[in-house]
């Protein structure tokens, strides 16, 4: 138990809609991120949110934005939704950006794009 | 760029016998490295991390991995696995702060009875 929830745990988009995953994480978990994980591969880094604000990004294009909010929970964003988008997305959350906090995984959101 | 390379990406192992996971990084500074297990359908869950200090790490459910600089590898490693073990393990390495990891692409665990 990590004490981080996403919601919802799967779905069906169609190419060219949006999508928008939640997150919600424990009391004091300041700091954020969000992963992609295609089938069969590792997950790859999206963005960090500290304190409510972004202070990290991977390679992602602009159509990937996030939100993160007072009460620890947070959101990611897809527009324009491409085939390539069908992943496992994965929110990640910590008490810090220090390197000894230890980082929480949730179990993900499954989206499949058609 | 940093990156991880896990070269295995199936292993088959026997109940009870010993196992080894490899995986090599490449970063600038000193890593932080990770190696993380998702069982089907779950989320990561983190066995162990190395930041500093002793090369040797131990982790949870018997696991320990260790930190070579010299051969830029952090490799798990497991004396005895059990039939519980069979998952997808991940190695990982970070920057000094945040939660910005770069994750190798995985090595699937099979285990025979």
């Amino acid at each position: 138990e990590t004490g981080v929830t996403q919601s919802p745990t799967h779905l069906i988009k169609t190419r060219g809609q949006q999508v928008t995953l939640r997150c919600s994480s424990q009391s004091g978990h300041n700091t954020v991120s969000w992963y992609q994980q295609a089938l069969g591969q590792g997950p790859q880094f999206i963005f960090q949110y500290y304190r409510e604000e972004e202070n990290g990004r991977g390679n992602f294009p602009p159509r990937f934005s996030g939100l993160q909010f007072p009460n620890y929970s947070s959101e990611l964003n897809v527009n324009a939704l491409e085939l390539d988008d069908s992943a496992l997305y994965l929110c990640a959350s910590s008490t810090g950006t220090a390197p000894g906090n230890t980082i929480y995984f949730g179990e993900g959101s499954w989206l499949t794009v058609v | 760029a940093q990156s991880v390379t896990q070269p295995d990406i199936h292993i088959t192992v026997s109940e009870g016998a010993s196992l080894e996971l490899r995986c090599n990084y490449s970063y600038g500074a000193t890593p932080y490295l990770f190696w993380y297990v998702q069982s089907p359908g779950q989320g990561l869950q983190l066995l162990l991390k190395y930041f500093s200090g002793d090369t040797l790490v131990q982790g949870i459910k018997g696991f320990e991995a260790e930190f070579k600089r010299s051969q830029s590898s952090f490799n798990l490693r497991k004396p005895s696995v059990h039939w519980s073990d069979a998952a997808e393990y991940f190695c990982a390495v970070g920057p000094n702060a945040g939660n910005m990891l770069t994750f190798g692409g995985g090595t699937r665990l099979m285990v025979k009875p």
